[in-house]
């Protein structure tokens, strides 16, 4: 089994729609978690740390469940612009960060 | 902008030479990273730093090196390159020390091409 794994995708959207990526972690003792996204032949950026309460940043919205070991990231109101690879990554013994291999996400007009 | 240049940008080479790729940055943060990056594979860690001349193995190790002999430089080797390390190289830095929740900054990257 992978330590991170991601539905590859693609999540193919009309702008204004609502979607959600979920990102399933092996290590229990995983500390910290993150969403980044990344363009085409771009490298990848953070697009929000998650937090074990759950957080938000305008549209996105990140969320951590311990029990059941994912991670999962909810875009409001899709815009074109979102169109990306959204990449989770996870902590493995504190000082490694291991990356799933990315959801690809296509928002048509 | 987290201060971080990899060169080249873009090398071809031939089976067999040795490359380095280099990773500069410019606030002196103690972690520094080499990823790859393959479709179907993600990134993958390949070593990283905490510190001058610290450094430890990741996950796709094998026919790479790395030296950290100042803060700010992180060089990765490929002795004698392969078909199969043609990838795209990332170098990141954890702009934090503290170790929870401290997220990754990425270059440019590097488009490695083998022959």
């Amino acid at each position: 089994r992978k330590e991170v794994e991601q539905d590859p995708g693609p999540f193919n959207v009309p702008e204004g729609a609502t979607v959600a990526f979920n990102c399933t972690y092996s290590n229990s003792a995983s500390q910290s978690f993150f969403w980044y996204r990344q363009d085409c032949r771009k490298e990848p950026k953070l697009l929000m740390s998650v937090y074990s309460s759950g957080n938000e940043d305008g549209r996105f919205t990140a969320q951590l469940n311990r029990a059941s070991q994912y991670i999962s990231l909810l875009i409001r109101d899709s815009k074109l612009s979102d169109s990306a690879t959204y990449l989770c990554a996870v902590t493995l013994n504190t000082d490694k960060l291991i990356f799933g291999t990315g959801t690809r996400l296509q928002v048509f007009p | 902008d987290a201060g971080i240049t990899q060169s080249p940008r873009h090398k071809v080479t031939e089976t067999g030479t040795p490359v380095t790729l280099r990773c500069h940055q410019t606030e002196n943060h103690r972690y520094m990273y080499w990823y790859r990056q393959d479709p179907g594979h993600g990134l993958r860690l390949i070593h990283y730093s905490y510190g001058v001349k610290d450094t430890d193995k990741g996950e796709v190790s094998d026919g790479y090196s790395v030296s950290r002999s100042k803060t700010e430089d992180f060089l990765l080797t490929l002795e004698s390159a392969t078909s199969s390390q043609t990838s795209v190289y990332f170098c990141a830095i954890r702009i934090s020390d503290s170790l929870y929740n401290s997220p990754l900054h990425f270059g440019n990257g590097t488009r490695l091409t083998v022959t």
